[in-house]
């Protein structure tokens, strides 16, 4: 049982360039969330899942689009990377079951730079 | 909108001593509250979570919170420091609709 897993682990990218982010929990949990953490500004919510085939935005979703053809696998993609989008990016899942009071499980992180 | 506000950025505290951590939060009802940690180079941990009934919620580890309305806050609380408590820790709330809305967090480093 591996949990929340988050590929790759770390990433450099050069403006302009696009990459996906994979995570996969193995939990059958309906809840899928993309955070990014930024120094003294804790995490932020970019897109999230409520199920296989929904998406939602979040609190910064702007430059990162999301998709979640498989109930285990939520995918992050950056089309046109910028320089502000460097960023350790977390994944999370939650059962889906108690709403609100649900504890999310994270994976990782990647850290991704971008030059 | 829902905030969480964490006013200590960096706590130093010695082992064996005691550990406080601050959380506020602003949000018209009462919130569910989480306390999250974070050790480095890895994901985030759940402490412990308070939603509704005793006041005084334990968590693992040995952290323990309490939530008081008045105050708007649900501070985290250990009484003795152990090194492996070296981390970084979040505040975080969902006002309802199972998003979490995290604090900046405080960095705590534990001294020899």
């Amino acid at each position: 049982n591996a949990g929340v897993t988050q590929t790759p682990k770390f990433r450099v990218l050069k403006t302009g360039q696009s990459m996906t982010l994979l995570c996969a929990q193995d939990m059958n949990h309906e809840y899928m969330y993309w955070y990014r953490q930024d120094p003294g500004m804790g995490l932020r919510l970019i897109h999230y899942s409520v199920g296989e085939g929904t998406t939602a935005k979040g609190e910064v979703p702007d430059g990162y689009n999301v998709s979640r053809l498989k109930k285990q696998n939520f995918l992050l993609g950056l089309e046109s990377a910028a320089p502000s989008q460097t960023s350790v990016y977390f994944c999370a899942s939650s059962s889906g079951t108690s709403g609100s009071t649900d504890t999310q499980y994270f994976g990782p992180g990647t850290r991704l730079t971008v030059l | 909108a829902q905030s969480v506000t964490q006013p200590d950025i960096h706590i130093t505290v010695s082992e064996g001593a005691s550990l406080e951590l601050r959380c506020n939060y602003s949000y018209g009802a009462t919130p569910y509250l989480f306390w999250y940690v974070q050790s480095p180079g890895q994901g985030l941990q759940l402490l412990l979570k308070y939603f509704s009934g005793d006041t005084l919620v334990q968590g693992i580890k040995g952290f323990e919170a309490e939530f008081k309305r008045s105050q708007s806050s649900f501070n985290l609380r250990k009484p003795s420091v152990h090194w492996s408590d070296a981390a970084e820790y979040f505040c975080a709330v969902a006002p309802g609709d199972y998003k979490l809305s995290f604090g900046a967090g405080t960095t705590v480093t534990v001294r020899a």
